[in-house]
């Protein structure tokens, strides 16, 4: 079974300050990983995924994310935070084994981002 | 259109009616999904369609109803829902080849 733990439901942080939301997963297989970002009233769209190779991983919209496996973190980061940034941000892991079958997400409860001026 | 569309975005239903959501996907994706997203809880993923099949559905109560016919349509057909049912319903696919899912923009139900 997995599952994602996501540290703080809700993080503030200023504009242009560095922006940390924790992640940590349980996998009984090598796991994939993704961040996922929700506006209000929106679906969730695809921030950046960890599927092997380099551990530290570049998204969209300047985030990035480093998978450590020792400590079963994928936490994401973006240096300087802009307003537009203010969303809910959603870890997910994935326990898809083989091609040909469905992947299936577990979520993490989210963190909700506000960006102050 | 591109990508993963959901009908309609907002549905307001009493719990005597039936209503159906209806996904679609322009992506060329072999599995669809259902999830339901609840205030305060995370995601709980409901059921998933792979080649038109149902491989997963999580205990989902028999009142959801998921219908497949093709690889690009995806149907939640809803009967005697109940308040707690009211949440936003959110439809994915994904390829098989490939490991993250692709969003529709959700069904915000409500049941009153």
């Amino acid at each position: 079974a997995q599952s994602v733990t996501q540290l703080g439901s809700h993080v503030s942080v200023s504009e242009g300050a560095l922006v940390l939301l924790r992640c940590n997963y349980s996998s009984s297989v090598p796991p994939y990983l993704f961040w996922y970002v929700q506006y209000p009233n929106q679906g969730l769209q695809l921030l950046l995924k960890y599927t092997t190779g380099a551990t530290l991983v570049k998204g969209i919209n300047g985030f990035e994310a480093e998978f450590k496996k020792s400590e079963t973190s994928f936490h994401l980061t973006k240096p300087s935070a802009h307003m537009s940034d203010a969303a809910e941000y959603f870890c997910a892991v994935s326990d898809r084994l083989n091609t040909g079958t469905a992947s299936k997400l577990t979520f993490g409860t989210g963190t909700r981002l506000q960006v102050t001026l | 259109e591109t990508g993963v569309t959901q009908t309609p975005r907002h549905l307001v239903m009493g719990m005597t009616n039936k209503k159906s959501l209806k996904c679609e996907q322009h992506l060329g994706h072999n599995a669809m999904y259902w999830y339901k997203q609840s205030a305060k809880k995370p995601l709980e993923l409901m059921f998933v369609y792979n080649f038109k099949e149902q491989t997963e559905n999580n205990s989902v109560p028999s009142r959801f109803s998921p219908e497949c016919p093709n690889s690009s349509h995806l149907f939640l057909h809803l009967h005697t829902l109940q308040p707690e049912d009211s949440a936003l319903y959110l439809c994915a696919s994904s390829q098989d080849s490939g490991v993250e899912a692709f969003f529709g923009q959700g069904t915000r139900l409500t049941v009153v």
